[in-house]
């Protein structure tokens, strides 16, 4: 079955430190890839997403991600952590083939970015 | 504004009764989506719809209807509410030129039924 996985619940790191959410995903083909930010109360907001080229994918308010096919893979990094990045991050997958449009969800990945 | 809105914010509702919930988005985006998100499960789709009058089921379709007789407006009813459908329920858009699964996604709707 196609799944993606976000394996830790929780990440905390401090204001100023690099981050990393972990995404690792099991689909056939070449899939397309996708992060997702949710604040308290709102709805999600993309963020990035890889479709094909350059494995490091740059996306909005200074993340990046970067796919890494042998090991299935689409972390989620920044190099110097927020307060105000402190959110719930969801990993996408879409199958590359088919006519399947549906988004395959990761369960999320709560963020804490401590002053 | 421009953007999209869903309505109610907040819904609380007695087991057997029927609910809409509302989504309208003012991008005049192709697809539109209805999601629930609940603590375990993260999201998950219940009807997408490609165009006006053209919808399909997602994950989680049992005991929802939706319609879509305007492009901008994509509605989600509740048949005969049961506390298992307590949850976040999220309306989002694409548009295929943008990229179809850049989505965009309502405020939500949280609704309890009791």
């Amino acid at each position: 079955a196609q799944s993606v996985a976000q394996p830790e619940d929780q990440v905390n790191v401090a204001e100023g430190n690099p981050l990393t959410v972990k995404c690792t995903y099991s689909v056939s083909g070449n899939p397309y890839l996708f992060w997702y930010v949710q604040y308290p109360n709102r709805g999600l907001q993309f963020l990035l997403k890889y479709i094909t080229g350059d494995n490091l994918v740059k996306g909005s308010y200074g993340f990046e991600a970067e796919f890494n096919k042998s090991q299935t893979s689409f972390h989620l990094k920044k190099p110097s952590a927020l307060v105000s990045d402190s959110a719930l991050y969801f990993c996408a997958v879409r199958p590359h083939y088919g006519n399947n449009r549906k988004l395959i969800w990761g369960l999320g990945t709560s963020l804490a970015v401590n002053p | 504004d421009a953007g999209i809105t869903q309505s109610p914010r907040y819904k609380i509702t007695e087991t057997g009764r029927q609910v809409t919930l509302m989504c309208h988005q003012t991008w005049s985006h192709s697809y539109m989506f209805w999601y629930r998100q609940d603590l375990g499960h993260g999201l998950r789709l219940i009807y997408y719809s490609a165009a006006a009058d053209i919808t399909d089921k997602g994950e989680v379709p049992d005991g929802y209807v939706v319609s879509r007789s305007k492009t901008e407006n994509f509605p989600l009813t509740l048949e005969s509410a049961t506390r298992s459908q307590t949850s976040v329920y999220f309306c989002a858009s694409s548009d295929p030129g943008q990229g179809y699964e850049k989505l965009f996604f309502g405020s939500g709707t949280q609704l309890s039924v009791l």
